[in-house]
């Protein structure tokens, strides 16, 4: 299957700190998408980008679309303690492709 | 919103034994998923479904099988557990065939196998 590269694999930042994490893929992808999952739960749909070079926002959240459709990025900005989980991109061709994900810890 | 149900949260069943694991969802979705997410690798295709009666493999079928006998129910068969088994099983479902909306999760079954 196609492969994705998330980095980094663990983040420990302090509260209020901003949070940069990032996909490549081999492949170009029509769709990204980023999800979060909280301890214990299933994965929960945060943002979802559809062209290249789009740059979309949900509250804290930024998130872009590479240009060259094989890379995207996720911002978090002024961390707070709910933001612990793990983050992870997913590319769409026939189906989704995830990445291996970002543990994010915050420290009060 | 669309509710994914997964039967049960934790799981021990004992090697060789024939394990199902239960996935129903409630908003009249067509496509379903169920992948299993192990530390380190993230999330892996094991097999979906497009339709009722209509499975195919995904990135690491073996080992595993499947039934999709009324649309809102996918069920995932382990048809001899093994210890390389133990995961985090999560099943998704997703509307249409288009995927940009994205996949919704269940809250995964935890399987060890002793």
């Amino acid at each position: 299957g196609q492969q994705l590269n998330q980095s980094p694999q663990s983040m420990f930042i302090q509260e209020g700190e901003d949070v940069s994490m990032n996909c490549t893929s081999s492949s170009i992808f029509n769709t990204w998408l980023w999800y979060k999952q909280d301890p214990g739960e299933g994965p929960v749909l945060l943002i979802a980008l559809y062209k290249a070079g789009e740059l979309t926002s949900n509250g804290r959240l930024t998130a872009q679309f590479g240009i060259t459709r094989k890379d995207s990025f996720l911002n978090i900005s002024a961390s707070i303690p709910s933001d612990v989980g793990i983050y992870f991109c997913a590319g769409s061709a026939r189906q989704l492709t995830f990445g291996s994900g970002t543990q994010l810890t915050v420290l009060p | 919103d669309v509710k994914v149900t997964q039967s049960s949260r934790y799981l021990v069943k004992r090697t060789g034994e024939k394990v199902f694991l239960e996935c129903v969802q409630d908003m009249d979705h067509e496509n379903m998923f169920w992948y299993r997410q192990d530390p380190g690798l993230g999330l892996r295709l094991i097999y979906f479904s497009y339709d009722v009666k209509m499975k195919e493999k995904g990135d690491i079928p073996e080992g595993y099988s499947v039934s999709r006998e009324k649309k809102e129910r996918f069920s995932l068969i382990l048809e001899s557990a093994s210890t390389n088994q133990t995961s985090m099983y999560l099943c998704a479902s997703s509307f249409g065939r288009r995927v940009n909306y994205g996949y919704t999760f269940g809250s995964g079954t935890r399987l060890t196998v002793v």
